[in-house]
């Protein structure tokens, strides 16, 4: 079957303008979380959706914002956007929350701030 | 939170050697994960491990949960293992905690 999907792959914006990233998960997988990879702060937890609902959020700004859809498809939107947000986004998921499943991880949408 | 630090940080080594890596883990976790970051930025993930010892061909992880440590062990390295591995423990969500990882480049 196939695996995490995330579009568009790379991508170049400006200061101050938005994007918006999607996530397509796995088949049947109904929960799915975000990171952020930088150089400088390494992988960090962006949000975590399961059933349309945010069941946890990280530690960044409110530019930052996410939502999912009823069929577990999910994007996530960066408003305002900064040099620091360049970064790799990388999205997973897994079948449900909390139960130790093991997670699988999209190729990540490359996002570079001019 | 939880704190998780990886070692050692950077390894080189020549075609068919075997290495150990570290990943300790200040809090009792429900799960722990290890993932090869390819040079593409994919994370593979290579175990599901919250105990116990598992192998997958070349590759083995052992978790000791109540010493608060797990250990991946590659042997007969090949060139296509370069990458950075991480382990991510995570408490009662989802949520993974990253480590920075361990870089390993395996020369022919």
């Amino acid at each position: 079957k196939a695996g995490v999907t995330q579009t568009p792959r790379y991508l170049i914006k400006t200061r101050g303008q938005q994007v918006t990233l999607s996530c397509s998960p796995i088949s049947g997988h109904r929960s799915v979380s975000w990171y952020q990879q930088t150089p400088g702060q390494g992988l960090q937890f962006l949000f975590e959706y399961f059933s349309e609902t945010q069941r946890n959020k990280g530690n960044f700004p409110g530019r930052f914002s996410g939502r999912q859809f009823s069929n577990s498809r999910s994007e996530m939107n960066v408003s305002t956007l900064e040099l620091g947000d360049s970064a790799l986004y990388l999205c997973a998921s897994s079948l449900k929350m909390n139960s130790g499943n093991t997670i699988y991880f999209g190729e990540g949408s490359w996002l570079t701030v001019v | 939170g939880i704190q998780v630090e990886q070692s050692p940080p950077d390894l080189i080594l020549q075609e068919g050697a075997n290495s150990t890596l570290r990943c300790n883990f200040s809090d009792s976790v429900n799960n722990l994960q290890w993932f090869h970051q390819n040079p593409w930025g994919q994370l593979i993930n290579l175990f599901y491990i919250p105990s116990g010892t598992k192998q997958n061909g070349r590759l083995s992880a052992t978790t000791v949960a109540t010493e608060r440590y797990s250990l991946l062990y590659i042997s007969s390295s090949q060139t296509t293992d370069s990458g950075v591995y991480f382990c991510a423990p995570t408490s009662d969500t989802d949520k993974l905690i990253f480590g920075t990882g361990t870089r390993l480049q395996v020369f022919p």
